[in-house]
């Protein structure tokens, strides 16, 4: 139990368009889910908070009107990218917590590689 | 704010040879560790976990950490690696107050020679 999907698992753009990219909680339901951004050789950077129902919380430093998020149910979380530009081109990553031994364990998706061209 | 800090960048060790990750984490309180291993083109797995209790933690894959309070250390070992264990791994730290956000470590790559 308690996986994590992530669609689609890379997507090449074109600069100036958008991209969504999709978290699932498969059998279990999140109320909150975390977006990551991976770069090359690097360690995962949170980038937001996704909240079932309400706004999602960013981190400093992210542009809310660039990477739009909707937590639209208990099981799906989106980011999307919107105009896109090269340097956007990196591994994004969600989790999605599940109560476990009296804490919460993050469950993380597969990635989604974007590259904007 | 809290953070982690892993020292080793990478590290290379042979099959069969033991293995020792180093992970410090800078918080006014004892947070909730964790250890995570991603290989390519998979997602984050979980090794171990630490919240309380017993300081020796064991996890998957022959993993077990230990945490030191004294040292805000919560180093992970191996006794014996095996090839399929060169991967990246990563330290984590969770606050409950913060809504449970997980802070990484930079990440040590591992490398196994035969």
């Amino acid at each position: 139990g308690a996986v994590v999907s992530q669609h689609p698992s890379w997507v090449i753009c074109k600069s100036g368009t958008s991209v969504k990219i999709e978290c699932r909680s498969l059998d279990f339901q999140a109320t909150t889910m975390f977006w990551y951004r991976q770069f090359p050789k690097q360690s995962l950077m949170l980038m937001a908070t996704s909240n079932e129902g309400s706004k999602a919380t960013y981190e400093q430093g992210v542009e809310k009107d660039k990477f739009l998020i909707n937590h639209a149910s208990l099981t799906l979380s989106t980011l999307t990218v919107t105009s896109a530009h090269p340097e956007d081109s990196s591994f994004y990553i969600c989790s999605a917590p599940l109560a476990r031994d009296g804490t919460y364990e993050q469950y993380f998706g597969p990635g989604t590689r974007l590259t904007v061209t | 704010a809290q953070s982690v800090t892993q020292p080793d960048i990478h590290i290379t060790v042979s099959e069969g040879a033991s293995l020792e990750l180093r992970c410090n984490y800078s918080y006014g309180a004892t947070p909730y560790l964790f250890w995570y291993v991603q290989s390519p083109g998979q997602g984050l797995q979980l090794l171990l976990k630490y919240f309380s209790g017993d300081t020796l933690v064991q996890g998957i894959k022959g993993f077990e950490a230990e945490f030191k309070r004294s040292q805000s250390s919560f180093n992970l070992r191996k006794p014996s690696v095996h090839w399929s264990d060169a991967a990246e791994y990563f330290c984590a730290v969770q606050i409950k107050a913060a809504g449970n956000k997980l802070t990484f470590g930079g990440g040590t790559r591992v490398l196994v020679k035969p």
